[in-house]
């Protein structure tokens, strides 16, 4: 199973700041199969990065995803009000099983 | 528009069964893989289980195998996923969402209580 391990726990950082995510899996991600997903309150994870890199279909470019093998960053240039949430990683290189991040919670300082 | 919609979910005493749906409308189910997953209150996503268009291929994670079913139903365009044995840990929100390896399409989740 891979494991992935999210880092920070939480971020706070004011809007128009730039935020670095990492998500470090336990073995190499075959192919760059990983994606990240956005999560508000009471909402439906929302796919953010696919590939590692690519972006999802309406995703603002402000969002972008990099890394390979074992570690993976979600950059998100200038904190928009929106853009406050909880971010996941998610391995789909290798099922079963599908693995997530434990995530980071990106909140307002 | 493509709209996934869980029901089913409810309060359970642990070691009963709840079936949950997952109709789809603006979206053909049967092009698809489908998965569920969960979410205890409070902490992070968890795959529940796999299911290839044809239903020839399931998967399940360790915490389920033996009491969930995943099934479908491409002319009903409707995914369903049978709980039995139902633990106080399996306390969550549930989503379906479809499955390119990422996920595109999820829905918006029903709760499942199991409590005494």
């Amino acid at each position: 199973e891979i494991v992935l391990t999210q880092s920070p726990g939480t971020l706070s950082l004011s809007p128009g700041e730039g935020a670095t995510l990492s998500c470090r899996a336990s073995q190499s991600v075959s192919s760059s199969y990983l994606a990240w997903y956005q999560q508000k309150p009471g909402q439906a994870p929302r796919l953010l990065i696919y590939g590692a890199s690519s972006r999802a279909t309406g995703i603002p470019d402000r969002f972008s995803g990099s890394g390979s093998g074992t570690d993976f960053t979600l950059t998100i240039s200038r904190l928009e009000p929106e853009d406050f949430a909880v971010y996941y990683c998610q391995q789909y290189g290798r099922l079963p099983p599908l693995t997530f991040g434990g995530g980071t919670k990106v909140e307002i300082k | 528009e493509v709209q996934l919609v869980e029901s089913g979910g409810g309060l359970v005493q642990p070691g009963g069964s709840l079936r949950l749906s997952c109709a789809a409308s603006g979206f053909t189910l049967s092009r698809y893989s489908m998965i569920w997953v969960r979410q205890p209150p409070g902490k992070g996503l968890e795959w529940v289980s796999y299911i290839f268009t044809s239903s020839s291929t399931t998967y399940y994670a360790d915490s389920v195998k033996g009491r969930f079913t995943i099934s479908r139903d491409n002319a009903k365009n409707s995914l369903y996923l049978q709980m039995n044995s139902l633990r106080e840990e399996d306390t969550a929100v549930y989503y379906c969402a479809e499955y390119s390896g990422f996920s595109h399409f999820w829905g918006q989740g029903t709760l499942v209580t199991v409590s005494s």
